[in-house]
């Protein structure tokens, strides 16, 4: 079993609509949970932390929950700039380990 | 922007050939990355530094060696190139001085091709 594992999609979804992604990771002792967003050919971009208690920037809710060891990401009133893929990091290992997913591709259609 | 800088951007070898890939950051943060990411793979880190002189080796180290003799520069190695190098490799830096598990910042990446 990988150590974070997302599903690789994609995701097409109009304009508006919302849509939500997860990932799941095997490590109960992690400690950190991180949302990156990767636009095509480029470089992996901080999107959200992912806190305890959820939280919210702008149309994004981000969520964790421990007990069923996942992560999960809602983007509400998906725009067309919202397409790209979405990369879970999991930190362990006292702060030393980060473990990236292979990513969630979000295509957002006219 | 956390002003990292890798290059070259794009290159092409032959196998069995040495490679040399650079990152130069400009905010004198300690803490750099080198990952590689392919189809089918999270971001997998190679090695990283957490200072002068100071490295350490990540999941997927074989074949590759690092040195950072200055702050803001951080060089990967490819000793001799092999096909399974073929790769995107990314450079990173984590704004802490308390340990490497935080937010990281990446460089725009290289693109290796190895024939």
């Amino acid at each position: 079993r990988k150590e974070v594992e997302q599903d690789p999609g994609p995701f097409n979804v109009p304009e508006g609509a919302t849509v939500a992604f997860n990932c799941t990771y095997s490590n109960s002792a992690s400690q950190s949970f991180f949302w990156y967003r990767q636009d095509c050919r480029k470089e992996p971009k901080l999107l959200m932390s992912v806190y305890s208690s959820g939280n919210e920037d702008g149309r994004f809710t981000a969520q964790l929950n421990r007990a069923s060891q996942y992560i999960s990401l809602l983007i509400r009133d998906s725009k067309l700039s919202d397409s790209a893929t979405y990369l879970c990091v999991v930190i362990t290992g006292g702060g030393n380990k980060l473990t990236f997913g292979t990513g969630t591709q979000l295509k957002v259609e006219l | 922007d956390a002003g990292i800088t890798q290059s070259p951007r794009h290159k092409v070898t032959e196998t069995g050939t040495p490679v040399t890939l650079r990152c130069h950051q400009t905010e004198n943060h300690r803490y750099m990355y080198w990952y590689r990411q392919d189809p089918g793979h999270g971001l997998r880190l190679i090695h990283y530094s957490y200072g002068v002189k100071d490295t350490d080796k990540g999941e997927v180290s074989d074949g590759y060696s690092v040195s950072r003799s200055k702050t803001e520069d951080f060089l990967l190695t490819l000793e001799s190139a092999t096909s399974s190098q073929t790769s995107v490799y990314f450079c990173a830096i984590s704004k802490t001085t308390s340990g490497p598990g935080e937010t990281q910042y990446f460089g725009p990446g290289t693109r290796l091709l190895v024939l």
